[in-house]
């Protein structure tokens, strides 16, 4: 099984649906990472947390909220969804003191029409 | 200026070249620095970290220099399968979340 899996892996919406992506993690990492990715920008940070009762908006967070239900979860969700929210959202993972870097999951590529 | 820069390519390199690639921050108080391969469509995944001596992993050596604020990605003896896109990533220590990945640069190693 994958140190970091999300789901769905690709999902079709339609403008205005609520959404939601899911994370889990077996890596026992307190810190856990919400990313987009679209062409030519690189990757954008969501939101992040730290542990479970710490929750913190990143660059781009308009539009989006999480939940961090355990140590191992934590979704996204898009409230109401718009087309320019198509992109590529990744779930990532660090210990407390990242000097390993990151583990991230497969990926969600998100469409929404 | 971003505060991580990266040239986005590609880079076309036949195999067996040797290609380096540059990362510039702005933060002079960055203190990790990393190196990430991403293959298309895919996750990220951690090729290597930088350490400040320089550090080196079968092919690939990564150098950092302070001075100058870049890390640098060596790839000798390119193999068709290190065509990715190589994403720098720097980390500082200052208040708040400090961690900052490159666009990314794309490498097509050709027969």
């Amino acid at each position: 099984d994958a140190d970091v899996t999300q789901t769905p892996r690709n999902r079709i919406t339609k403008t205005g649906k609520r959404i939601m992506l899911e994370c889990s993690q077996t890596k026992g990492h307190d810190r856990m990472y919400w990313y987009r990715q679209d062409p030519g920008l690189g990757l954008r940070l969501i939101y992040y947390s730290f542990d479970v009762k710490d929750i913190n908006k990143g660059e781009i967070s308009d539009g989006y909220s999480v939940s961090r239900q355990a140590q191992a979860k934590f979704s996204l969700s898009l409230e109401s969804a718009i087309p320019n929210q198509t992109a590529l959202y990744f779930c990532a993972t660090s210990d407390s003191t990242e000097a390993r870097g990151y583990t991230f999951g497969s990926g969600t590529r998100l469409t929404v029409v | 200026r971003k505060e991580v820069e990266q040239d986005p390519g590609p880079f076309n390199v036949p195999e067996g070249a040797t290609v380096a690639f540059n990362c510039t921050y702005s933060n002079s108080a960055s203190q990790s620095f990393f190196w990430y391969r991403q293959d298309c469509r895919k996750e990220p995944k951690l090729l290597m970290s930088v350490y400040s001596s320089g550090n080196e992993d079968g092919r690939f050596t990564a150098q950092l220099n302070r001075a100058s604020q870049y890390i640098s990605l060596l790839i000798r003896d390119s193999k068709l399968s290190d065509s990715a896109t190589y994403l720098c990533v720097v980390r500082g220590n200052t208040g708040g979340f400090k961690t900052i990945f490159g666009a990314g640069t794309r490498l097509f190693v050709k027969a």
